[in-house]
């Protein structure tokens, strides 16, 4: 079966603009989690859906925000980038909210 | 925030050597997982053991838990170079809060 797909693999963009990205998890997964991966502050959890509600956030800004459409995918959106949020944001799905599954991530970069 | 640490940061070792990684975690977790992560790109799942449970083997992989000190292990035997990679633990706490919590990884060369 197809794996986690994250688009696009890699992005850049300015300060000040706004960026969307895109998940589409395992088929018949529900659960779709997102994490931003820095070299300083590692793996950050940004938040979960489970059914086209968020059921975790983490200790993210408002212009972090997120949802999941009604066949699972799910989309993330950072508004009025900052040279903080350059980052590889990783996308995960899973069935039982145990085991997940990892797409290759979307290197984002704010220059 | 992070819950767990992985002990060593970093590790260097021969082809065919054990590898040995270990992980502390702070809170009463439901399960604990490790993760490989080759270059940047996305994490892969290798093995899940459950807070009842004391050791698992898949593999070449050995996983050792200790819930009164709040560790684990992970055992890599005879690695191989493709094994090079960075390698995190992540909990699953109890209590409802159903995301995984990751430590900062070891990362491990394996030379040839």
């Amino acid at each position: 079966k197809a794996g986690v797909t994250q688009t696009p693999r890699y992005l850049i963009k300015t300060r000040g603009q706004q960026v969307t990205l895109s998940c589409s998890p395992i088929s018949g997964h529900r659960s779709v989690s997102w994490y931003q991966q820095t070299p300083g502050q590692g793996l950050q959890f940004l938040f979960e859906y489970f059914s086209e509600t968020q059921r975790n956030k983490g200790n993210f800004p408002g212009r972090f925000s997120g949802r999941q459409f009604s066949n699972s995918r799910s989309e993330m959106n950072v508004s009025t980038l900052e040279l903080g949020d350059s980052a590889l944001y990783l996308c995960a799905s899973s069935l039982s909210g145990w085991g997940y599954t990892f797409g290759s991530g979307t290197r984002l970069t704010v220059v | 925030s992070q819950q767990g640490e992985e002990d060593p940061q970093a590790l260097s070792i021969q082809e065919g050597e054990n590898a040995t990684m270990n992980c502390s975690y702070k809170t009463s977790i439901n399960n604990l997982q490790w993760y490989r992560q080759n270059s940047g790109r996305g994490l892969v799942h290798l093995i899940l053991i459950r807070s009842n449970e004391r050791e698992k083997h898949s593999g070449r992989l050995r996983v050792t838990l200790d819930t009164s000190k709040k560790s684990s292990s992970l055992l890599i035997t005879a690695s191989r170079a493709a094994d090079t990679a960075s390698y995190f633990c992540a909990t699953f706490p109890q209590g409802g809060s159903e995301k995984l919590v990751f430590g900062k990884g070891t990362k491990l060369t394996v030379n040839p």
